[in-house]
């Protein structure tokens, strides 16, 4: 067990809809990372926060946004859903900005 | 630019044979190194790290890796396999400033009986 948390773990929804993946960090980490694993893309890094502030964006689609509570728990956002967007959603968190990351057990979405 | 690159997509051993997955680095600071492993409908898990203390670095489940600056490696080894072994295993690297962790596309590890 990592210590980061990641709810839900699975999640059916159908085109065109919206959702929001939960996470929360190992406690005392600052940072938290969000990763998208497809088949066809492997792992891709979709943005970083740090204390509560963007950190790093990385291929992140204009339709999917992210924040960092005060609390320093996460929310990614996916709106507009395509097909396409069906995939495991991760978390991560790291005590600084960058080194090594934690990881949740995941978040899997699929889009009917 | 930091790269890294995980040569063979997909690696097949036999039960008891030794695992050798590949890890090729390009950096121009020295780097930070680690392995991590996904074991299947599971998250990434810590494998073992190398921050330039010893370039033999020992991880867990009985893994470890050698840091090579002449050749820019940092191969993944284990003596034995085991059929728990079967998973997808990533390098990744930070380096200077950037911290942001790069990752390598992945090897996917098939242990035979």
């Amino acid at each position: 067990d990592s210590g980061v948390t990641q709810t839900p773990k699975h999640l059916i929804t159908a085109t065109g809809q919206r959702v929001t993946l939960r996470c929360s960090p190992r406690s005392g980490d600052l940072s938290v990372y969000w990763y998208q694993q497809s088949l066809d893309q492997g792992l891709q890094f979709l943005i970083q926060y740090y204390n509560g502030e963007e950190r790093a964006k990385g291929n992140i689609l204009e339709r999917f946004s992210a924040q960092q509570f005060p609390d320093l728990h996460s929310e990614l956002n996916l709106s507009s859903l395509e097909l396409g967007d069906s995939a495991l959603y991760f978390c991560a968190s790291s005590v600084a900005s960058g080194g090594e990351q934690y990881f949740g057990p995941g978040t899997r979405l699929t889009v009917t | 630019a930091q790269s890294v690159t995980q040569l063979g997509s997909h690696v097949s051993v036999s039960e008891g044979a030794l695992v050798l997955l590949r890890c090729n680095y390009s950096s121009s600071v020295p780097p930070y190194l680690f392995w991590y492993v996904q074991y299947p409908n599971q998250g990434l898990q810590l494998l073992l790290k190398y921050t330039s203390a010893a370039t033999l670095v020992k991880g867990i489940n009985g893994f470890e890796a050698e840091f090579k600056k002449s050749e820019t490696s940092f191969h993944l080894t284990k003596p034995s396999a085991h059929m728990s072994d079967a998973a997808e295993y990533f390098c990744a690297l930070t380096a200077g400033n950037n911290r942001k962790l790069i990752w390598g596309l992945g090897t996917s590890l098939a242990v035979n009986p």
